[in-house]
C-alpha cells in the first residue's frame, strides 16, 4: 500500500539554525500539506501547495518558513532560523485531486527538536 | 471561540463497554466531518467520514447534527486497541486544510 514518507524521523537542532524536513508524497498525489503538532497540543495546519505553488497557509507559516518541491518525488519544508517554540512533530500530508474530500493520507512524522 | 472542540477526557473504561465521544465545531461552512485516531507519538489516521444520515463501521458509529453543528464517535464492545486519542475534523470543501480537535483520549481497560 501507497504511503507518504519523511525524513529524518527526529531532528535535534540549535535555536537559530536551518533546518529542512523532508516528505515523499503518495507518487499520484497532487495536494500537499504540512501540519504540525506541538506537545501535548492539537494538530495544526500550516500550509498547503499545488501545482508547484503555495494554495492556501496559516498566519502559523511566516517568513522563516518556505517550501518546496525540487524535483518529482520530494516535498520540503525548510524553518529558517529556529525558535524554541518551533518544537513540535511536523507532519506532512498528501492527497488526490476531487471537487469532493480526498483522505489526506499522512506521513509517520518528523519530531524536532530545537535546544 | 475555538473551531472544533472536543470532550477534555480522558475516558477510562474497562473492556467490553460503549463509550460516546462529542464534538462540536464553529464554522457553519464546513462541508465533511471525519474522526481520525492518534496513536500515542503517531500520525493520525482516518478512522471514519460522518455523515448527516449517520453511518456505521462495525462497532463505530458516527452522527452528525448540521443544525446544533455537532458530532459524534460511538464505540461499542471497547477493545483494549481501541486505546488512543480520537480527533474530531472538519474541512470547509475540497482539499483545504483539515481542521483538528484538541482530540480525548480513550483508555481502555483489562
Amino acid at each position: 500500500e501507497p504511503e507518504v514518507t519523511q525524513t529524518p524521523s527526529h531532528q535535534v537542532t540549535q535555536m537559530g539554525q536551518e533546518v529542512i524536513l523532508r516528505c515523499v508524497p503518495i507518487s499520484n498525489h497532487l495536494y500537499f500539506y504540512w501540519y504540525r503538532q506541538i506537545l501535548g497540543q492539537k494538530v495544526e495546519f500550516l500550509v498547503s501547495f499545488y501545482n508547484n505553488e503555495i494554495s492556501e497557509k496559516s498566519e502559523i507559516f511566516d517568513d522563516q518558513f518556505s517550501v518546496e518541491r525540487p524535483d518529482g518525488s520530494n516535498f520540503t519544508l525548510k524553518i529558517r532560523s529556529t525558535k524554541l517554540e518551533d518544537s513540535a512533530m511536523y507532519f506532512c500530508a498528501s492527497s488526490d485531486r476531487g471537487l469532493t474530500y480526498n483522505e489526506q493520507f499522512f506521513g509517520p512524522g518528523t519530531r524536532l527538536t530545537v535546544l | 471561540r475555538k473551531e472544533v472542540e472536543q470532550d477534555p477526557g480522558p475516558f477510562n473504561v474497562p473492556e467490553g463497554a460503549t463509550v460516546a465521544f462529542n464534538c462540536t465545531y464553529s464554522n457553519s461552512a464546513s462541508q465533511s466531518f471525519f474522526w481520525y485516531r492518534q496513536d500515542c507519538r503517531k500520525e493520525p489516521k482516518l478512522l471514519m467520514s460522518v455523515y448527516s444520515s449517520g453511518n456505521e463501521d462495525g462497532r463505530f458509529t458516527a452522527q452528525l447534527n448540521r443544525a446544533s453543528q455537532y458530532i459524534s464517535l460511538l464505540i461499542r464492545d471497547s477493545k483494549l486497541s481501541d486505546s488512543a486519542t480520537y480527533l474530531c475534523v472538519v474541512i470547509s470543501s475540497g482539499n483545504t486544510p483539515l481542521v483538528f480537535g484538541k482530540g480525548t483520549r480513550l483508555s481502555v481497560i483489562a
